[in-house]
């Protein structure tokens, strides 16, 4: 069964602070990996998604990794408007399987 | 990108009644999904509905307690039956997308704004 782990589970940063998110996976085969961004009351917002081990995306303050078990979106120089919960998903055949996410908090 | 609406966006209903949740797309898409998100929780897939198919339903989740229709290319209904209070969460759709630019070409999922359901 596919497993994906996210932590921290929640992360409260200062305006300017960057940091990094985590996402452990687990999956017979990997058809990508993606990223989500979730605000209160809203459906998931697509970020990026991820197909092999090296690759690196980036939007605007913004940047996903990924190795062969773990995926990391560091957050450079957080706004206050980049508060959102972020949610990791990896894709076996056409099915997600969605970590609890990270809810990131930046204050001003 | 694909814009996805649902109808309702929220509903308070009473145990042992049934609720139609409605998902329009503005393109023609092959494959559309449902998903869970119980309170504090991630999404959880419930089923995948082709056009001119019977959904797929997850481990966990039955036709006679979810049943989905998907009458074209563009809409979907799924329905909640017999609800409980267990059943108080929030009911995604999606569907699948393949996203073409300067960069590359890559895969996705389209997210519905979510339909709010509460059973008293």
């Amino acid at each position: 069964e596919d497993q994906v782990t996210q932590s921290p589970e929640a992360l409260r940063l200062q305006e300017g602070e960057s940091s990094s998110l985590n996402c452990s996976y687990t999956v017979s085969g990997l058809r990508g990996l993606f990223w989500y961004r979730q605000d209160p009351g809203k459906g998931p917002e697509f970020l990026f998604t991820l197909y092999s081990a090296g690759e690196e995306k980036e939007k605007e303050r913004l940047k996903a990794t990924l190795t062969k078990k773990e995926s990391f979106l560091h957050i450079t120089a957080p706004k206050p408007e980049d508060s959102a919960t972020y949610l990791c998903a990896v894709q076996n055949d056409y099915k997600l399987s969605f970590g609890a996410g990270t809810t990131v908090t930046v204050r001003a | 990108s694909a814009v996805i609406s649902q109808k309702p966006s929220r509903d308070i209903c009473q145990r042992g009644t049934s609720l139609t949740i409605q998902c329009q797309v503005d393109s023609q898409v092959t494959m559309m999904f449902w998903y869970r998100q119980q309170p504090g929780q991630s999404l959880t897939l419930i089923a995948t509905a082709n056009q001119g198919s019977e959904a797929t339903y997850e481990s966990g989740f039955v036709i006679d307690k979810f049943p989905i229709s998907r009458p074209n290319l563009t809409f979907s209904t799924l329905t909640v039956s017999n609800m409980s209070p267990e059943d108080s969460s929030i009911y995604l759709c999606s569907v699948a997308a393949h996203l073409t630019g300067t960069g590359g070409s890559t895969d996705t999922q389209y997210f519905g704004p979510g339909t709010r359901l509460t059973v008293l």
